[in-house]
């Protein structure tokens, strides 16, 4: 099973929608991460989570906003979708430094198109 | 701004052949670094770190080399196979802050 779980995988919505990205892991990893991906480009952080109680903003947040539900769940939304947010986004997690190094663990991607 | 940025889009090799991805970065303060491959449709797994207290560490037919003098990035794949081909990503993290400032990537592109 995977340890780290994005629903859905794949949506198509129309601009003006507001739209929920999930996230769920079992890795027990205190840190959550979200990045957009455009095509031919490296990944931008969007929003980031420390603990349940800890959400900071990242490079992008604009347009988005996040939810740490619990240690497992770290949800993205998009309040009002437009075009410009059409890519992949990529949840992530990791452990905190005292007890990892540092690698995060990705989940598969879900591909959001907005019309 | 600061960035860490790859030297080569797009890199063909041959099966079997050596292959080397270029990654500089620009803050010296970075202190851990990290190597990704993205396979099509899928997120990015995760390859080989490396810490700045060292300047080269190797995995299985992998090895990352940092140049802390002229903030460089390589990693190595020995006897590069079709299950190679991928986008591959350095990152830098500064500090233990778990920030990761990813590169563009590179395509890799192995040819049987």
């Amino acid at each position: 099973d995977a340890d780290v779980t994005q629903t859905p995988r794949n949506r198509i919505t129309k601009t003006g929608k507001r739209i929920m990205l999930e996230c769920s892991q079992t890795k027990g990893h205190d840190r959550m991460y979200w990045y957009r991906q455009d095509p031919g480009l490296g990944l931008q952080l969007i929003y980031y989570s420390f603990d349940v109680k800890d959400i900071n903003k990242g490079e992008i947040s604009d347009g988005y906003s996040v939810s740490r539900q619990a240690q497992a769940k770290f949800s993205l939304s998009l309040e009002s979708a437009i075009p410009n947010q059409t890519a992949l986004y990529f949840c992530a997690t990791s452990d905190s430094p005292d007890r990892g190094k540092g690698e995060q663990f990705f989940g598969p991607g879900t591909r959001l198109t907005v019309l | 701004g600061e960035s860490v940025g790859l030297h080569l889009p797009t890199l063909s090799v041959q099966e079997g052949d050596n292959s080397i991805i270029n990654c500089a970065y620009s803050n010296s303060a970075s202190d851990y670094f990290i190597w990704y491959k993205q396979e099509s449709g899928k997120g990015p797994q995760f390859i080989i770190d490396i810490r700045s207290n060292m300047d080269k560490r190797q995995g299985q037919r992998v090895t990352v080399l940092l140049n802390k003098t002229v903030k460089h990035l390589s990693l190595q794949i020995a006897a590069t196979q079709p299950g190679d081909s991928a986008v591959y990503f350095c990152a830098e993290e500064r500090g233990a802050t778990n920030k990761l400032i990813f590169g563009t990537g590179t395509l890799l592109a192995v040819q049987p």
